[in-house]
C-alpha cells in the first residue's frame, strides 16, 4: 500500500531554521514533491526531488534518500508568511495510476515572532 | 495566480442533490487532475484526464464522475450528495500526462452539503 508520514504540527521562531520530515512507503517511486498551502488556498509547488541529495532553492531546500524512504524540507531565515501547511507528495508507479501524486496529510507550521 | 481557474468558488447545496464543478487548465496543459480535501484527510486524488481521455482513477466514488472536453476544460459531477462530501475540491493541471510534471492548482471550490 501507500503511506506518507509527516508531523502534524511544528512551531518555530522568526529568523530560525526548521526541518520538516517526510517518510514514505509507496508502490514504486518516481519523484517526491513539496507543496506549500496557506489555509483555504491552493497548494503551490516548492520543490521536486527524484535523485538522492539536496536541492536548494533560495531559502528552501529539499533532501531525498530513496533507500531510506525519507525526505525533508528545510526552511531558513523563517518569516511570518511561512506559516502554512507543507505537503509532502510522492509520485509512484501504481498500477493504472500513471504515477499520480499521493499526498501526506501535511505539516502545519506556525512561525512565532 | 497559477493560471488554473475553477468555478464556482463556493457552493452550498442539500443532501441528495447534484452539482457540477468546472475547471479550466493553464494554457498549454493537457492534463487535468481532480482532488478532494476534507478537514481530516489530506489531498485525495480523484481522477485524471489527459487530452480528453481518462488517464487514471484514484479514490473516486461511483456517485462522482468527470469529463474533459475538446477545449480541455473539465467538469466534475457529484450526485446524490451526502454530508460527508463537504470539502474543498481542487483541480490541477500539468503539461504532461505521466503525473510527474509539476502540477499547478486552481483556487478550489468549497462545497458545503447541508
Amino acid at each position: 500500500g501507500q503511506n506518507i508520514d509527516q508531523p502534524t504540527e511544528m512551531t518555530a521562531t522568526e529568523g530560525a531554521i526548521v526541518q520538516i520530515n517526510c517518510t514514505y512507503q509507496t508502490s514504486g517511486f518516481n519523484g517526491l514533491f513539496w507543496y506549500q498551502q496557506h489555509a483555504g488556498e491552493a497548494p503551490t509547488f516548492l520543490s521536486y526531488n527524484v535523485l538522492d541529495g539536496l536541492e536548494e532553492k533560495g531559502r528552501f531546500s529539499s533532501f531525498l534518500s530513496r533507500s531510506k524512504g525519507y525526505s525533508y524540507l528545510l526552511l531558513k531565515e523563517l518569516q511570518m508568511k511561512d506559516s502554512a501547511s507543507y505537503l509532502c507528495a510522492v509520485r509512484g508507479n501504481y498500477g493504472g495510476s500513471q504515477g499520480n501524486l499521493i499526498f501526506g496529510k501535511g505539516t502545519k507550521l506556525s512561525v512565532k515572532p | 495566480d497559477s493560471g488554473v481557474t475553477q468555478t464556482p468558488k463556493h457552493l452550498i447545496t442539500a443532501t441528495g442533490q447534484r452539482v457540477t464543478l468546472r475547471c479550466s487548465p493553464r494554457s498549454g496543459d493537457l492534463s487535468v487532475y481532480w482532488y478532494q480535501q476534507s478537514l481530516d484527510q489530506g489531498l485525495q486524488f480523484l481522477i485524471q484526464y489527459y487530452n480528453g481521455e481518462e488517464r487514471a482513477k484514484g479514490n473516486i466514488l461511483e456517485r462522482f464522475s468527470a469529463q474533459q472536453f475538446p477545449d480541455l476544460h473539465s467538469e466534475l459531477n457529484l450526485s446524490s450528495l451526502e454530508l460527508g462530501d463537504s470539502a474543498l475540491y481542487f483541480c490541477a493541471s500539468s503539461v504532461g500526462g505521466q503525473g510527474g510534471y509539476e502540477q499547478y492548482f486552481g483556487p478550489g471550490t468549497r462545497l458545503t452539503v447541508t
